[in-house]
């Protein structure tokens, strides 16, 4: 298949602190990149997206970062609270596709 | 505005035995896609339609099939289940032609276990 998802790396943090988490992509030709979050027996939910013409991109105590050198995707998020346990997915795809590509995954744990 | 409804939300088979799942779309969305999410594979994508045009589709046999209706909803079919065919079946739609606006709206899935 297209996304392999073994073990999915887990980043625990402390409730409060900063929380950076990464994603390598796939295709040079993609353009249009989104981070979702997943939540124990949800769907996947959008959080925030960015398009190859951008570098940075910010939301609501989320921000996302793009390295299209190396073709890298951050995720950062501020302040974390309990609420943001989950499962993290990058996913890729060309501006007006109508696939994505998703990246394995991160488990997100915060520690109250 | 309802969400994107997908039914059944469980569902045990055994293996030989064929599926359907059903997804509603959000009102006035026209792109519907399906994903199949494992432990091992992760997200993989497997169809997506507009209009009721099939317009890609993923590595995935023949065995698995999908159609959308006038109305924009959904279904998917996988015929001869396999023990590997066990998996959280999830549909998204979307408003648009492609995806440039962001959101692809997912439903909370079907769960099929194949035994």
């Amino acid at each position: 298949g297209e996304s392999v998802g073994l073990h999915l790396p887990t980043l625990s943090v402390q409730e409060g602190d900063n929380s950076i988490i990464n994603c390598a992509y796939s295709n040079s030709a993609s353009d249009y990149f989104i981070w979702y979050k997943q939540e124990s027996g949800k769907g996947p939910q959008f959080i925030i997206d960015i398009r190859s013409n951008m570098d940075k991109r910010q939301g609501q105590r989320v921000t996302v970062l793009l390295n299209k050198t190396v073709k890298h995707l951050s995720l950062q998020i501020a302040a974390t609270q309990p609420g943001d346990s989950a499962v993290y997915f990058c996913a890729e795809t060309v501006v007006g596709g109508n696939k994505l590509v998703f990246g394995a995954g991160t488990i997100l744990r915060v520690k109250s | 505005k309802a969400g994107v409804t997908q039914t059944p939300r469980y569902l045990i088979k055994t293996r030989g035995q064929q599926v359907t799942l059903s997804c509603s779309p959000i009102s006035g969305h026209r792109s519907v896609s399906w994903y199949q999410q494992t432990p091992g594979q992760g997200l993989q994508f497997l169809f997506e339609y507009f209009s009721e045009t099939q317009r890609n589709k993923g590595n995935f046999p023949g065995r698995f099939s999908g159609r959308q209706f006038s109305n924009s909803r959904s279904e998917m079919n996988v015929s001869t289940l396999e023990l590997g065919d066990s998996a959280l079946y999830l549909c998204a739609s979307s408003p648009g032609q492609g995806l440039d606006t962001g959101e692809l709206f997912f439903g909370e899935g079907s769960r099929l276990t194949v035994l």
